[in-house]
């Protein structure tokens, strides 16, 4: 049972370059989600899936595209990288029980510098 | 929506001393609050949680209480160690969003040797 796993740990990209951060989970969880988190800061939501074949946005979705055609597979699309794209990303997969606790477990984050 | 506040951005204290971060919410319904801790360039890992039929939880060194009519919740860290220095993320689940949790904007908890 590996939980969350995120690939690549590290990228360094151009501006303009396009790339996915890929995202799977072996947990048989619905819900999956993106954060990215920018130095000292919080977690900002940037899309989510409540199960294969259904994605909705985030907080802040811009510049980013994903798909959920398997339950165990998430992938972030970066379309045209900048500068401003340059942080942690952080997968998250997650359970509901019926009393309403999530239980959230989270990959090990894909570090990005857009240059 | 629910909105989560959390309080303060960072809290220095001496090792040996109490930590206590806290936070609110907006949405009467929310019934699960979560803590996450962060190391540094690690993860978010959960480290307690309550729901809202409970008002304190404890385990071990850390204790979360909640206090319903004022919705807001606690957390609290005795007797700090240096291993306790890290990033604290609250979260409350939200009615509105098929029980997802939203995220406070976290709390930097440095220990003083």
């Amino acid at each position: 049972n590996a939980g969350v796993t995120q690939t690549p740990k590290f990228q360094v990209l151009k501006t303009g370059q396009s790339m996915t951060l890929q995202c799977a989970q072996d947990m048989n969880h619905e819900y999956m989600s993106w954060y990215r988190q920018d130095p000292g800061m919080g977690l900002r939501l940037i899309h989510y899936s409540v199960g294969a074949g259904i994605t909705d946005q985030g907080e802040v979705p811009n510049g980013y595209n994903v798909s959920r055609s398997t339950t165990e597979d998430f992938p972030l699309r970066l379309l045209s990288a900048a500068p401003s794209q340059t942080s942690v990303y952080f997968c998250a997969s997650s359970y509901f029980s019926g009393q309403g606790k999530a239980g959230y477990t989270f990959g090990s984050g894909t570090r990005l510098t857009v240059v | 929506g629910e909105n989560v506040e959390q309080h303060p951005s960072t809290l220095s204290v001496q090792e040996g001393d109490s930590a206590v971060i806290k936070c609110t919410y907006s949405d009467s319904a929310s019934n699960y609050f979560p803590w996450y801790k962060q190391e540094l360039g690690k993860r978010p890992q959960l480290i307690i949680d309550i729901r809202s039929n409970v008002g304190e939880k404890k385990d071990q060194r850390i204790a979360v209480t909640l206090n319903k009519t004022a919705k807001h919740f606690s957390l609290h860290i005795t007797e700090t160690q240096p291993e306790d220095s890290a990033v604290y993320f609250c979260a409350a689940n939200s009615m509105d969003s098929n029980y997802q949790l939203i995220w406070g904007a976290g709390t930097k908890l440095i220990i003083k040797p």
